[in-house]
């Protein structure tokens, strides 16, 4: 299996540009989560998936973030307008259930930039 | 105020040598916890995971172990060698559900 994988692994954009990241969970993984990592924060929990349907979007920051998951292979984040303070390393997670005692596979993430 | 403190924030060692990274949490209630490495430019790869029944995991020369009396866990690494330079985040989670909080990580340097 090729691991969770995320699209681009670079996003430079300027400011009020709409971003969109990518990411195809591990085949057969029901959930999906999407994280922001800055040097401030640590990772934070933005949202995740469980067989497609959004279960917990509390820390979506506002509704400039937008996460839809179509189908069980594929899901999007996207924010628009783009801000320089958005700028982080999104990492998308997959895992086989539900629950914490499930182990996670993050992606390699996506480095954003936003001038 | 964050749930899970790790310390150091940073510690530089010598290639070969022994290091321990600590962890204290106060997520309630309490569901298991997990040692992360995180290499620069790359997502977090587990390294153990425990729960509150588990006192001790081992995975290769990394050890972990967890009090959940005292609600602190560390991670021994052992004989260090190169590659272990990284980020080392610890994650506790609350029970049943998906609300894992991290720590802001530690970053081991080994060096030559």
């Amino acid at each position: 299996d090729a691991g969770v994988i995320q699209s681009p692994r670079h996003e430079v954009t300027e400011m009020g540009q709409e971003v969109t990241l990518r990411c195809k969970p591990i085949s057969g993984h029901n959930s999906l989560f999407w994280y922001r990592q800055t040097m401030m924060r640590g990772l934070e929990l933005l949202i995740y998936f469980n067989n497609n349907v959004p279960i917990d979007d509390s820390g979506m920051p506002e509704d400039r973030f937008s996460a839809k998951m179509p189908n069980a292979s594929f899901s999007t984040l996207k924010i628009q307008p783009s801000e320089p303070r958005d700028s982080a390393v999104y990492f998308c997670a997959s895992s086989p259930q539900q629950g914490s005692n499930y182990g996670y596979t993050f992606g390699s993430g996506t480095r954003l930039t936003v001038v | 105020k964050n749930q899970v403190e790790q310390s150091p924030q940073s510690l530089i060692i010598l290639e070969g040598k022994n290091c321990t990274l600590q962890c204290n949490y106060t997520v309630s209630p309490f569901s298991n916890l997990r040692w992360y490495k995180q290499d620069t430019g790359r997502g977090p790869v587990s390294l153990t995971i425990m729960t509150f029944s588990e006192n001790t995991k081992s995975n290769g020369r990394y050890t972990a172990t967890l009090d959940a009396d005292t609600k602190q866990s560390s991670l021994h690494i052992t004989a260090s060698q190169l590659s272990d330079s990284a980020s080392y985040i610890c994650v506790a989670s609350r029970y049943n559900n998906n609300d894992m909080r991290f720590g802001a990580g530690t970053r081991l340097t080994v060096k030559p």
